[in-house]
């Protein structure tokens, strides 16, 4: 039972564009959401944040919306770099919950120069 | 330098064969986790520790076993009856269990020949 899903494997874009990453979860106790960036043969890194009190932070280029009544989240990157392309997963944690952190399968993006 | 530490980045192992991963933290956090990679695929939770002297079992624990003897060490043994063992093994850390927040080590790569 895949409780967080990302269902695009892989997405291109054009340097300078906007970069859309989303993912979908299905657990109402979820409350805190992050974004991390993982390129190969590293460990992920943290990108950003959003706690269900919030439908949108920003951070730099980096921005999350969250729709808690479609169970959505998305990563904005605007304007998209090449250094950019990695492999992006979506995490949730639940209220009450011990700091277990539940993956999406991550999505790669590729920026074209 | 604050970090994770992760040693060696890549291990190989026969069949049959006990291994140890290492994980080292000076951040100071109380909780430390223990994630499994797979192609494809997202982070799964093998074993997670909020406490020294304390630890619980992930999603796939079965074939793993830990220790949490000292605040910054939290060594992942892989044993031999764990099926499936060659993947990208993570570790990572946050403040405490009530902090979502998770930052990762590099990884160590384990293939069983």
């Amino acid at each position: 039972d895949q409780q967080v899903k990302q269902n695009s494997p892989s997405l291109s874009v054009q340097e300078g564009r906007i970069s859309i990453l989303n993912c979908d979860y299905t657990n109402s106790m979820f409350d805190y959401f992050l974004w991390y960036k993982k390129y190969p043969a590293e460990g992920p890194t943290f990108l950003i944040s959003i706690s269900s009190i919030k439908d949108k932070n920003e951070d730099g280029r980096f921005t999350v919306f969250l729709n808690k009544s479609a169970k959505h989240l998305s990563l904005h990157i605007v304007p998209s770099q090449p250094g950019d392309s990695a492999v992006y997963f979506c995490a949730a944690s639940g209220r009450g919950n011990t700091g277990k952190l539940i993956f999406g399968q991550g999505t790669t993006l590729q920026v074209k120069p | 330098d604050g970090g994770i530490t992760q040693s060696p980045k890549y291990l190989f192992r026969k069949e049959g064969q006990n291994v140890t991963l290492s994980c080292e933290q000076n951040l100071n956090h109380d909780a430390m986790y223990w994630y499994r990679q797979d192609p494809g695929q997202g982070l799964r939770l093998i074993y997670y520790s909020q406490i020294v002297n304390d630890f619980q079992k992930g999603d796939i624990a079965e074939g793993y076993s830990v220790s949490r003897e000292k605040k910054e060490s939290f060594p992942l043994t892989v044993t031999s009856a764990q099926k499936n063992p060659t993947a990208f093994y993570l570790c990572a850390s946050s403040i405490d269990r009530a902090t979502d927040t998770q930052y990762f080590g590099p990884g160590t790569r384990l293939t069983v020949l």
